[in-house]
């Protein structure tokens, strides 16, 4: 079975402070996809990372950074001088590949962070 | 912009009435997926399509069914609302031919069942 797991339900920071944001997922397919959406107050959904598990390598986008690390099966996001308008749920999302795999998108159950001006 | 919009962005029904909710992408995108998004949940997959009348169940199909008779729409009905159902859903398309891409997501549509 696979599973993603958001433990930090919510996160409350102030403006400028750094943030990691936890994803640890369980899938038993070698082959697979880790993604990160964002959700702003308006509701609609904002991809912003995806990574396959043969791809270790830390990413940076600007304020924006992933680890991740396979021998934990965590996938971690972090924000860095954090401003207001981060403030959203952010999603981290599964996917397996395999014959069984239909493309379907397994997801946590989302961490709401709010920063604080 | 992955082209995607859905219609109604929201709807108030009562329990018992059939609704149907629209999927429709401009893209010619061959995978197409629903989702429901709930409270501790994150958003689970309801019925996704690999083509033309092709369709399949996902985690959280019943009480649901969908149709996909032309590249560009995928409907979702729900044939007896129930408060239950009350949620928002989601469409998603994948870029790609073979559905191991990235997803994008419509704007969603909230649905109230009283």
């Amino acid at each position: 079975a696979q599973k993603v797991t958001q433990a930090q339900t919510e996160i409350s920071v102030v403006e400028k402070e750094d943030v990691t944001l936890d994803c640890v997922y369980e899938t038993r397919d070698t082959t697979y996809y880790l993604f990160w959406y964002k959700q702003p107050p308006s509701g609609e959904l904002v991809f912003l990372i995806r990574r396959n598990s043969f791809d270790e390598q830390n990413e940076i986008s600007g304020r924006y950074s992933w680890n991740f690390q396979k021998s934990t099966s965590s996938f971690n996001f972090t924000i860095t001088a954090s401003q207001v308008v981060d403030s959203a749920v952010y999603f981290c999302a599964l996917r397996g590949y395999g014959s069984s795999n239909t493309g379907k998108l397994i997801f946590g159950q989302g961490t709401t962070l709010q920063v604080k001006p | 912009d992955a082209g995607i919009t859905q219609s109604p962005r929201h709807k108030v029904t009562e329990t018992g009435t059939p609704v149907t909710l629209r999927c429709h992408q401009t893209e010619n995108h061959r995978y197409m997926y629903w989702y429901r998004q709930d409270p501790g949940h994150g958003l689970r997959l309801i019925h996704y399509s690999y083509g033309v009348k092709d369709t399949d169940k996902g985690e959280v199909s019943d009480g649901y069914s969908v149709s996909r008779s032309k590249t560009e729409d995928f409907l979702l009905t729900l044939e007896s609302a129930t408060s239950s159902q009350t949620s928002v859903y989601f469409c998603a398309i994948s870029e790609g031919g073979s559905g191991t891409d990235t997803q994008y997501f419509g704007p969603g549509t909230r649905l109230t069942v009283l």
